[in-house]
């Protein structure tokens, strides 16, 4: 599975738009990109996922690039409730499901 | 129910115990997964089951065993552990052993090995 390259933390405003980077310059054709995050001491949580078409779903917006290399995760309205690890995951079509858990972006978000 | 449920919460262990963690799910998922996490780490895959067998074994030391009774039950056997051992250990399911379903984690089972 392509690796991912993820900021090490970010801070947001709360109410604006957070928007995080996710490179993933190896993937392959057949590679989804995934995104997750973990608040602190709890299992980690699908946040969306999408190959080659930008994707929106009640908590966030996708956006993967044309030559989809990189992607970035938009919360578009963040709440203090959105402070977590982020973590970008390049998954396999054939694969058993597994996911490589890079170190992900710690998001705070601040009054 | 889209839950997957993990027991105990809390687990301490000797090293000379053995002990299991149970995670069950209910989603009709056919796919589950043994994750370990450390302290400030990502979790690292360890064991990832596909239909009830065992597919995937991240060259996971033998004192770890483990088990998938049924398609909604996974247990992981404990044995003789160490202290650097103890860490968050993660189930997870996914719908479909390929790539293209997200996976539920269950919230976890920490482990303090003393």
């Amino acid at each position: 599975d392509a690796k991912t390259t993820q900021p090490t933390s970010m801070d947001c405003a709360e109410g604006r738009a957070a928007n995080l980077p996710c490179n993933h310059s190896t993937i392959s054709g057949n590679e989804y990109v995934y995104w997750y995050r973990q608040i602190h001491s709890q299992g980690p949580q699908y946040i969306i996922h999408g190959l080659k078409n930008n994707e929106t779903n009640e908590m966030a917006s996708l956006i993967i690039t044309e030559d989809r290399k990189s992607s970035t995760l938009i919360l578009p309205h963040a709440t203090l409730r959105d402070t977590a690890v982020y973590y970008c995951i390049v998954i396999r079509n054939t694969n058993a499901g597994k996911s490589t858990f890079g170190d992900g972006t710690t998001l705070t978000v601040k009054p | 129910d889209t839950e997957v449920t993990q027991t105990p919460k809390h687990l301490v262990m000797g090293m000379t115990n053995k002990k299991s963690l149970k995670c069950e799910q209910h989603m009709g998922h056919r796919a589950m997964y043994w994750y370990k996490q450390k302290a400030k780490k990502p979790p690292e895959l360890m064991f990832v089951y596909s239909y009830e067998k065992l597919s995937i074994n991240e060259s996971v030391p033998s004192r770890f065993s483990p088990e998938c009774p049924n398609s909604s039950l996974l247990n992981l056997h404990l044995h003789a552990l160490q202290p650097e051992d103890s860490a968050l250990y993660l189930c997870a399911s996914s719908q479909d052993p390929r790539g293209n379903t997200e996976a539920f984690f269950g919230q976890g089972t920490r482990l303090t090995v003393v």
